[in-house]
């Protein structure tokens, strides 16, 4: 069964930064694109970015709204995609999801980040 | 960047109708166009890939329809089930975008 696990959101005061994990299991990991989603409370959804297999080089892509904030990166040793979020504002308050391929057909479940002093 | 705008925003409908969600593109994404649904505390529900195949599992009332600039999903004879966000998202052009949703209630 395929499954993603987000973890490290929390509270985290503007200017700080912060490392999500997107955890895969039941698939082979390292073959798979992976991606960043956002949805702001009481927002749509927003695409944040991606990073793709080692097979097509490994390079990530982002949103305007992040780039040059926010890196993505990948352990395929240990099936965990990360976003490292840095200089983080309050617009950045949401909760961050990952999904397997350019178009999510299994989804994490979810973390909450919340930038507030 | 491409935007997507659906139509529309919101809808109230009663069980068994048929409901037709549209989403247009600023510029043309071709086929790459994807449909989701997203109920509260759950994670967003992958509905239709590539503007018509059917994703595994997904009920039989759910379709895609659409190329280019123009999209549709309907859902046919509506189910309680079916309270929920519809989401369209393209992933034709970096960057890649979602739509802003379109709320649907069951009466």
């Amino acid at each position: 069964e395929v499954q993603l696990v987000e973890s490290g959101g929390g509270l985290v005061q503007p200017g700080r930064s912060l490392r999500l994990s997107c955890t895969g299991s039941g698939f082979t990991f390292g073959d798979f694109l992976m991606t960043w989603v956002r949805q702001a409370p009481g927002m749509g959804l927003e695409w944040v970015g991606f990073i793709r297999s080692k097979s097509y080089g490994g390079t990530s892509e982002y949103a305007a709204s992040v780039k040059g904030r926010f890196t993505i990166s990948r352990d395929d040793s240990k099936s965990i995609a990360y976003l490292q979020m840095n200089s983080l504002n309050a617009e950045d308050t949401a909760i961050y999801s990952c999904f397997r391929g350019a178009f999510g057909d299994y989804w994490g479940q979810g973390t909450l980040v919340t930038v507030s002093s | 960047e491409i935007v997507l705008t659906q139509s529309p925003d919101f809808q109230s409908v009663t069980p068994k109708e048929k409901v037709t969600i549209t989403c247009r593109a600023s510029q043309s994404i071709g086929s790459s166009l994807h449909w989701y649904q997203h109920k509260p505390d759950q994670s967003p529900k992958l509905l239709i890939n590539y503007a018509s195949q059917s994703f595994s599992g997904v009920p039989s009332r759910f379709s895609g329809s659409g190329s280019g600039t123009d999209f549709t999903l309907t859902i046919n004879t509506l189910e309680a089930e079916d309270a929920a966000t519809y989401y369209c998202h393209q992933s034709s052009t970096l960057p890649y975008t979602f739509g802003q949703g379109t709320k649907l209630e069951i009466k």
